[in-house]
């Protein structure tokens, strides 16, 4: 079955980095675009980021374009999020999902990042 | 960037009762339309995709339909485990902004 699990949330100070995994097993994870979703705390859902299936189209909400970058390994089933110039409204639960023929059909349990001094 | 706008923002019916969602596009996205249903402290789940078909295991009480800018999801017969905050979602074109998103509470 469909898994995704991600990690590397944590506590940081505005202005640091952190980066954010998620490692993907019971699909082709090379055959698909994947994207990472957030939510702060008591809020909606807020899109981030998306890469395509070779990792050679990406696109970023401009809350976030400049500061993260995404990325991939195929080789690895890995799906990554670097974040850095983090900002207070950062905090955030973050998802990864895949992207199917039918938008985001699988999501992960997600890994809560919290930016504050 | 294309805008996503739902409403209401929240609502509150009685079980049976037929419930009503509507998400505008501030452009057309033909079909492009995705719903969310995200239960109190749960993970978001695809509903429907492609405005109108519904996601496998989903049950048939939940309807979507729509095209270009206004799209309409339905619940035909409020269950009490419908309890849950609704989010449409434009992946017509990038930003794949979502709604703000309509909380379902029973009355």
């Amino acid at each position: 079955q469909v898994q995704l699990v991600e990690s590397g949330g944590g506590l940081v100070k505005p202005g640091g980095s952190l980066r954010l995994s998620c490692a993907a097993s019971g699909f082709t994870f090379s055959d698909y675009y994947m994207s990472w979703i957030r939510q702060a705390p008591g809020k909606g859902l807020e899109w981030v980021s998306y890469i395509s299936s070779s990792g050679n189209i990406i696109y970023y909400a401009d809350s976030v374009k400049g500061r993260f970058t995404i990325s991939r390994d195929n080789a690895k089933n890995s799906l990554y999020l670097q974040m850095n110039s983090l900002r207070a409204e950062d905090t955030a639960v973050y998802y990864c999902a895949r992207v199917g023929p039918m938008a985001q059909d699988y999501w992960g349990q997600g890994t809560l990042v919290t930016v504050s001094s | 960037d294309i805008q996503m706008t739902q409403s209401p923002s929240s609502l509150s019916a009685s079980v049976t009762d037929r419930v009503t969602i509507t998400c505008r596009a501030s452009q057309g996205i033909s079909n492009f339309l995705a719903w969310y249903q995200q239960k109190p402290g749960k993970v978001p789940k695809l509903l429907i995709y492609a405005a109108s078909t519904l996601q496998s295991g989903v049950p048939a009480r939940f309807s979507g339909s729509g095209s270009g800018t206004d799209f309409t999801l339905t619940i035909s017969s409020l269950q009490p485990e419908d309890v849950a905050t609704y989010y449409c979602q434009n992946y017509n074109s990038a930003p794949w902004t979502f709604g703000q998103g309509t909380k379902v509470e029973i009355k």
